[in-house]
């Protein structure tokens, strides 16, 4: 598809299970953020992918969050022993630094 | 200091009339200045991007930039009601990553 794909696009979970989600980005961007997003609240930036270059992890909340890309294509971000709090829109984007970002449709996480 | 910065509104204009919105930021060395739109319940979406001091625009929006006062701006001109929405503003340093604001939620009201 020509756009940026999130999967799935609701999820409930159990407080203290894992959870994986997965971003596919647009086929030759080269930059990938993850972010967070609360109700009625603004971006939370979690991390940030550019080409082969280390990741920027300085947004992660917490170890129970970690996420990884394979080269410039697919993403995951994975949250362990999840907690209440860390219900919200996990928001994935993808592009090239001077052109500005597309976002998929999003991730919507309850852990009940 | 909030590297990205946008007064959070809301902000309410008539039906017709220009909305103007604002932001500021903190790193003289950004680069690049991004607007995106997220209506309610959906994803955020760009808008405009600009580079360069000065006026940027394209159809109802002009995109305004003073690197000097480092400040950004969005006009949207004959505002909707289906203008009424959330305003990111975003802020490329010379870093590479780009850094959000909060939002300024708009209300167009018919």
């Amino acid at each position: 598809g020509a756009g940026v794909s999130q999967s799935p696009s609701n999820k409930v979970t159990e407080k203290g299970k894992d959870v994986e989600l997965r971003c596919d980005p647009i086929s030759g961007h080269t930059a990938l953020y993850w972010y967070r997003q609360r109700l009625g609240q603004g971006l939370e930036f979690l991390i940030y992918f550019q080409g082969n270059s280390a990741p920027d992890k300085s947004g992660l909340p917490s170890d129970r969050f970690s996420a990884e890309r394979t080269g410039e294509s697919v993403s995951t971000l994975t949250i362990q022993r999840t907690q209440q709090e860390d219900s919200a829109v996990y928001l994935c984007a993808s592009g090239t630094p001077n052109y500005g970002y597309t976002f998929g449709s999003g991730t919507r996480l309850t852990v009940v | 200091q909030k590297e990205v910065e946008q007064n959070s509104g809301p902000l309410s204009v008539p039906e017709g009339a220009i909305a103007s919105l604002n932001c500021t930021y903190s790193d003289r060395g950004s680069q690049s200045f991004f607007w995106y739109r997220q209506y309610s319940g959906k994803s955020p979406e760009l808008i405009m991007f600009i580079y360069s001091n000065g006026d940027k625009e394209d159809g109802r929006f002009t995109a305004q930039l003073n690197k000097a006062s480092q400040y950004v701006s969005l006009l949207i001109r004959d505002s909707q009601p289906s203008d009424s929405a959330t305003y990111l503003c975003a802020v490329r340093t010379n870093a590479g990553k780009s850094t959000f604001g909060d939002g300024t939620t708009l209300t167009v009201k018919p």
